[in-house]
């Protein structure tokens, strides 16, 4: 079993609508988490941290469920923009793991 | 600036030949990583390190040996290069305070 697991994908959705991306991870004694998003043939760059709280940024929101070894993003009103690839990254302790990713195309 | 470089960013070549690959951050980060992204887009981890010690070594080849002169750099070195050796290899840097991630942009490695 991969240390984090990601939605296969990919998703193909018109402009507008709202999207949801799910993550799991294996190891319990994961620390931190992280949504980064990577545009074709270009770098992973951070899209956003997850807190166990929830949080928000703009039309992003991510959510946290340490008991369920579960992260989520939700994507609302997207953007052609946000066509990407999403990745769901967990520390643990001295190494960060990715999960594969999932890819998002919007459509006008 | 940028804060993590990475050279060089294409680099086609033959089977069996030897090749490097630099990589240099300006953050002041202590942890520097080489990541592989193989064809199926999964980012994989090489190498960590700290503050120019070695601290993971995934399951790598001993082909792929990895340098770090000072806490700014880190150095990909392969010996014999093989066809599955073709990947872009990522190098990152961590953020000690927040986790995050600064990668480069990627050096595209073909091997013919």
């Amino acid at each position: 079993r991969k240390e984090v697991e990601q939605d296969p994908g990919p998703f193909n959705v018109p402009e507008g609508a709202t999207v949801a991306f799910n993550c799991t991870y294996s190891n319990s004694a994961s620390q931190s988490f992280f949504w980064y998003r990577q545009d074709c043939r270009k770098e992973p760059k951070l899209l956003m941290s997850v807190y166990s709280s929830g949080n928000e940024d703009g039309r992003f929101t991510a959510q946290l469920n340490r008991a369920s070894q579960y992260i989520s993003l939700l994507i609302r009103d997207s953007k052609l923009s946000d066509s990407a690839t999403y990745l769901c990254v967990v520390r643990i302790p001295g190494d960060m793991r990715f999960g594969a990713g999932t890819r998002l195309t919007v459509k006008p | 600036d940028t804060a993590v470089s990475q050279t060089p960013k294409y680099l086609v070549t033959q089977m069996g030949n030897d090749k490097s690959i630099k990589c240099e951050q300006n953050l002041g980060h202590d942890t520097m990583y080489w990541y592989k992204q193989d064809s199926k887009k999964f980012l994989k981890i090489m190498f960590s390190y700290n503050n120019k010690e070695l601290i993971i070594n995934e399951t790598v080849p001993n082909r792929f040996s990895p340098k770090s002169p000072d806490k700014a750099h880190l150095n990909l070195h392969i010996n014999s290069l093989e066809l599955g050796d073709s990947a872009v290899y990522f190098c990152a840097s961590r953020h000690p305070g927040t986790g995050e991630l600064f990668f480069g942009e990627g050096s595209r490695l073909t091997v013919l």
